[in-house]
């Protein structure tokens, strides 16, 4: 069965250090999200593209939080410089044309 | 605006009928879902229901949809230890096209022996 793929699992950083989560999505899925979820509540959009393009980054903290999805496949987010308030799990879902979101294992931040 | 809320704790015991339940605020949510999330990992589809819709049985999972009240609940019958997780509603709106889901707190299920 496919699944979304997310390096690395866990990665522990120290502040203001820079910091990189990387996303391989289900093939053929033109839709990838970026959400984050701190401890004990549920998940935030951060970022949502359509193939290579930004559909949605309203929640993305632009002056240190970045993402791309050059070639509509695989995506990076970034974090630089990294704040003890970005403590969390990052995750990655994919979606086809359809409703059904399908999220990878996610990325668990800690910033020291 | 968008508002989802969950309690926060079921306990049951295995073998029984879990339910557990969500209100929304949106009243343009197209579609409603179910996931279900096990310590340190990421999120599973369980099942979702289209807002016109007042039912889905899928298997052990039933969902009821009340949306004059914006009720959303999940019956699991037969509750079993594996299925002690997180469960969490989500809600996604069509406007804009960009099926951005707005989750709730989510609910934590003990099943005891």
């Amino acid at each position: 069965e496919a699944e979304v793929a997310q390096s690395p699992r866990y990665k522990i950083t120290e502040k203001s250090q820079a910091v990189a989560f990387w996303c391989d999505p289900i093939s053929g899925h033109a839709t990838l999200y970026w959400y984050r979820q701190i401890l004990g509540q549920g998940p935030e959009l951060l970022v949502q593209f359509q193939d290579e393009s930004v559909v949605d980054d309203s929640q993305l903290p632009k002056d240190r939080f970045s993402a791309e999805r050059l070639k509509g496949v695989d995506s990076t987010l970034k974090i630089q410089p990294a704040e003890l308030g970005d403590s969390a799990m990052y995750l990655c879902a994919s979606s086809t044309i359809s409703y059904e979101q399908y999220f990878g294992p996610g990325t668990r931040l800690t910033v020291t | 605006g968008e508002d989802v809320e969950q309690s926060l704790f079921l306990s049951v015991r295995e073998g029984d009928s879990s339910v557990i339940n969500c209100t929304y605020t949106d009243s343009s949510s197209t579609y409603l879902y179910w996931y279900k999330q096990e310590p340190g990992a990421g999120l599973q589809l369980l099942t979702y229901i289209f807002s016109n819709m007042d039912m889905k049985q899928d298997q052990r999972l039933t969902v009821l949809l009340n949306k004059k009240d914006k009720h959303l609940s999940l019956r699991i019958a037969d509750t079993q230890t594996g299925d002690s997780a997180i469960y969490f509603c989500a809600e996604t709106l069509s406007a804009g096209g960009g099926n951005k889901l707005t989750f709730g707190t989510g609910t934590q299920l003990k099943v005891e022996l």
